[in-house]
């Protein structure tokens, strides 16, 4: 079965720094890109970074280029968001999830998400 | 960068009945189109890829076509479990862009 569990968040204040980790089990993680996804409360879906099997590609939103650090450990098996000067609209449960199809940018299987709360 | 509408926002119906929602987006972008389900406090759910093709599980009540920027997602004989938000998404390029998700409740 393949499984994505996510964590690292909770509270930050404006300005303030977090590191959210995902951890991958159930297929062979360095074959697959992998994405995070946010969704602000009450909201849609808002993709936020890629990074593809070997960590050649990575994108992110305008949103948080600049801010944001996505990478990945293949050897641990280990996918991280690094996420840097946070302001009050980067609230939301980021999720990370899986890549398939041609770019990778199909996100077939999703962890149950981690909550950051950027707030004074 | 690719922008994705959905219409309706909202949609009401009974159960038992045939939906559709529509997906546009700003460029053509082939078939590089999936479909999402989300309930309420879950993560989505991968529903379509390449704009018709089922993920496995997926019900054959659900149903999705279209090429270029027009795109439609069809319920058919909707089930109670079936009224939450979908949303629709475009992979030709980043950024992966979704539309704002369509509520489906119940009449």
């Amino acid at each position: 079965e393949i499984q994505l569990v996510e964590s690292g968040g909770g509270q930050v204040k404006p300005g303030g720094s977090v590191r959210l980790s995902c951890t991958p089990s159930g297929f062979t993680y360095k074959s697959y890109p992998m994405n995070w996804v946010r969704q602000a409360p009450g909201k849609g879906l808002e993709w936020v970074s890629s990074i593809s099997s070997n960590s050649q590609y990575i994108f992110y939103a305008d949103s948080v280029k600049g801010r944001f650090t996505i990478s990945r450990d293949n050897a641990r098996s280990s996918l991280d968001l690094q996420m840097n000067n946070l302001r009050d609209d980067d609230t939301a449960i980021y999720y990370c999830a899986r890549g398939v199809g041609a770019y990778g940018g199909a996100f077939d299987s999703w962890g149950q998400g981690t909550l950051v709360t950027v707030s004074s | 960068d690719i922008q994705m509408t959905q219409s309706p926002s909202s949609l009401s119906a009974s159960i038992g009945d045939r939906v559709t929602i529509t997906c546009r987006a700003s460029q053509s972008i082939t078939t590089y189109l999936n479909w999402y389900q989300q309930k309420p406090g879950k993560a989505p759910k991968f529903l379509i890829y390449g704009a018709s093709n089922k993920q496995s599980g997926v019900p054959p009540r659900f149903s999705g076509s279209g090429s270029g920027t027009d795109f439609t997602l069809t319920i058919s004989d909707l089930q109670p479990e079936d009224f939450v938000i979908y949303y629709c998404q475009q992979t030709l390029t980043a950024p992966y862009t979704f539309g704002q998700g369509t509520k489906l409740e119940i009449k």
